[in-house]
């Protein structure tokens, strides 16, 4: 157990439609990432965020928006989905900021129909 | 960050020693090495790192070669709990700008009794 809490972990929605991602960081973890996860993609970085503020954005769609709250939990918000956008996400969370070692959740599967 | 390459696939058998190779060439000097691991569809996770002397922990052992140009992850006693996704990424240990883990393809590791 990574101590990295991700809901939820199964998501099935319809193309057009918008979903919300939760991520609970470590205990103590002050940055948040995102990472998406495609079959034909691999593992790619979507956003960071530290102490609430956004830090770092990779391949990141306009569709997407991502936000870390007081608490440092994050939730990551996919809209006007399409099928392509189906895939694992990740959640990882780290002590500092940009750091090596990072603890990653167990996922949110989403499938848009 | 500096470039890897790394096998596609690899077989064990186990209870051998599994050993992971990792080619790094452009690494530079403030450039660690760090190795994770994905079990099928798990969220990644962080096995070991390094930046010149070799290294051991409870999961595994780093040897990286004097040149730093590659480096090898043992796996000392492999199970078939171990077979997944080795990931090797080359990066600095702390990034104020906070980019995140960049994943290749990494090498498929197969276990098998």
């Amino acid at each position: 157990d990574s101590g990295v809490t991700q809901t939820p972990k199964h998501l099935i929605t319809a193309t057009g439609q918008r979903v919300t991602l939760r991520c609970s960081p470590r205990s103590g973890d002050l940055s948040v990432y995102w990472y998406q996860q495609s079959l034909d993609q691999g593992l790619q970085f979507l956003i960071h965020y530290y102490n609430g503020e956004e830090r770092a954005k990779g391949n990141i769609l306009e569709r997407f928006s991502a936000q870390q709250f007081p608490d440092l939990h994050s939730e990551l918000n996919l809209s006007s989905l399409e099928l392509g956008d189906s895939a694992l996400y990740f959640c990882a969370s780290s002590g500092g900021q940009g750091e090596g070692i990072q603890y990653f959740g167990a996922g949110t599967r989403l499938s848009v129909l | 960050d500096a470039k890897t390459t790394q096998p596609p696939s690899m077989d064990c058998a186990e209870g051998r020693a599994a050993n992971l190779p990792c080619n790094h060439s452009t690494i530079s000097g403030n450039e660690y090495v760090y190795w994770y691991r994905q079990i099928h569809s798990q969220g990644p996770q962080y096995i070991i790192h390094g930046l010149k002397n070799n290294e051991t922990n409870e999961m595994a052992s780093l040897i990286i070669t004097e040149d730093r140009k590659s480096s090898t992850l043992i796996l000392p006693h492999a199970t078939l709990r171990d077979t997944a996704v080795y990931y090797c990424i080359v990066r600095v240990a702390h990034n104020q700008a906070g980019t995140a883990l960049i994943f290749g393809k990494g090498t498929t590791l197969s276990v098998s009794s």
